[in-house]
């Protein structure tokens, strides 16, 4: 079973606007984390945001959050007033486990974001 | 400043040759990972490693192996190399504290002929 899933293969949006990447998962654990990683066309691989399942509050990196809706198992990331330089993939991923538990983490298959000017 | 490195950065080998693409990291983290990235399969994870002579297989092991002797290096070895290894690979590190957030190299582009 598909424990991370990323509905939207591409997305297009215009420059400024907020913008909502959908994430949902599956695990039976009550212990985990999510993350967010940005891919520019570059290749790197770039740390976005984290969220523990234990977490009372969503988090926030900058443009970024992170909506957390445990009972609904999704943890959509959001990009308040979008750039040229968000053009990129994104990919959702997730830790099972409590922190410092198992490391391993399973990634979604991305969502292409393409910003227009 | 730490960093994580991968070599060779590009590399076009031929089907049944064995391949060994490095990682190395200096973050002195204990959690090292492989993983491979094709289109429409986002990142798996091949091998990963949470400490010296620590090794464990993921989700696409087959036709791969590593080794961890200390704790800047992961190796990723493919015995014989095939069509389908045609990929790219991260490997990526990770220190077990509170968010256990991974950091990535650059990544290898492996092409097999």
């Amino acid at each position: 079973a598909q424990k991370i899933t990323q509905t939207q293969p591409g997305m297009f949006v215009q420059e400024k606007e907020a913008v909502t990447l959908d994430c949902t998962y599956d695990t039976s654990d009550q212990s985990y984390g999510l993350f967010w990683y940005k891919q520019p066309s570059s290749g790197e691989m770039i740390f976005l945001i984290y969220q523990g399942s234990y977490d009372e509050q969503n988090a926030t990196e900058g443009r970024y959050s992170l909506n957390f809706q445990k009972a609904r198992k999704s943890a959509n990331l959001v990009i308040s007033a979008s750039q040229l330089g968000d053009s990129a993939m994104y990919f959702c991923a997730m830790r099972e486990g409590g922190e410092g538990g198992a490391q391993k983490l399973v990634f979604g298959q991305g969502t292409r974001l393409t910003i227009n000017p | 400043d730490a960093e994580i490195t991968q070599s060779p950065r590009h590399k076009i080998t031929e089907t049944g040759r064995q391949v060994t693409l490095a990682c190395h990291q200096t973050w002195n983290h204990n959690n090292m990972f492989w993983y491979r990235q094709d289109l429409g399969h986002g990142l798996r994870l091949i091998h990963y490693s949470y400490g010296v002579h620590d090794t464990n297989k993921g989700e696409v092991s087959d036709g791969y192996s590593v080794s961890r002797s200390n704790t800047e290096d992961l190796p990723l070895t493919l015995e014989s190399a095939a069509s389908s290894q045609t990929s790219v690979y991260f490997c990526a590190s990770s220190d077990p504290g509170t968010r256990n957030e991974q950091y990535f190299g650059p990544g290898t582009r492996l092409t097999v002929t």
